[in-house]
């Protein structure tokens, strides 16, 4: 069966100070991937997404960026971190092919100090 | 584009009360439709699917039928528990890479 992990669970950074959140995926290969955020426990914001290796596609400008250096790895960065970049970031994963669901990690809370 | 527009609440209901959270989506040609929850503090889960119309998902006492006629994909239980309270998330994909969200309804049951 597939599993998706996120690490850390919480975190808690500095103003200024750099980031990085990592996903992975086991029991899939060529898996689709995204990092959304979600402010307030409420809506979800896509912030990237990849359909393979070294491909990202960005949603939104921010100071935020992604990699995916391996098929089933997939990495949220920052250089330097803003208050507004608090918040829970989750990780899912869906297998390529039409009208398929996603499947979610189960994220990451960073706040932002 | 294609847009999922659903109640956004907060709801609070009593223990073996009926929930309806009505969703509605606007998508060219013939997308598949998903209800996602998400507990406090976890990651969200796919409850339910349907992948054409007049089909109907359903699982933990949840139901929703993918109404082509009414755009529309509303979410029901017949008697909600503690352990219901969670956002519920109504999605679509309409075959791109991406999943439409709405914006998610927070409920609340009390005991």
């Amino acid at each position: 069966s597939q599993t998706i992990h996120q690490w850390p669970a919480t975190l808690v950074q500095p103003v200024g100070s750099p980031l990085s959140l990592e996903c992975t995926v086991e029991g899939t290969s060529n898996p689709n991937l995204y990092w959304y955020r979600q402010a307030a426990g409420r809506g979800l914001q896509l912030l990237f997404y990849s359909v393979g290796i070294g491909q990202i596609s960005s949603e939104v400008p921010q100071n935020l960026s992604a990699s995916r250096p391996q098929d089933r790895q997939f990495i949220l960065s920052s250089k330097k971190l803003l208050l507004s970049d608090s918040g829970f970031y989750l990780c899912a994963w869906r297998s390529t092919g039409d009208y398929n669901e996603q499947f979610f990690g189960p994220g990451t809370r960073l706040t932002v100090l | 584009g294609d847009s999922v527009t659903q109640m956004e609440g907060p709801v609070t209901l009593s223990e073996e009360a009926f929930l309806t959270i009505n969703c509605t989506y606007t998508a060219t040609g013939y997308p598949s439709l998903f209800w996602y929850v998400q507990y406090p503090g976890e990651g969200l889960q796919l409850l339910l699917k349907a992948t054409k119309a007049d089909d109907k998902g359903s699982n933990k006492g949840f139901e929703a039928t993918y109404r082509k006629e009414t755009t529309s994909f509303h979410l029901e239980k017949g008697s909600v528990q503690v352990s219901d309270s969670a956002v519920y998330f109504c999605a679509l994909s309409d075959g791109s890479e991406k999943l439409v969200f709405g914006k998610g309804m927070k409920l609340t049951v009390n005991p």
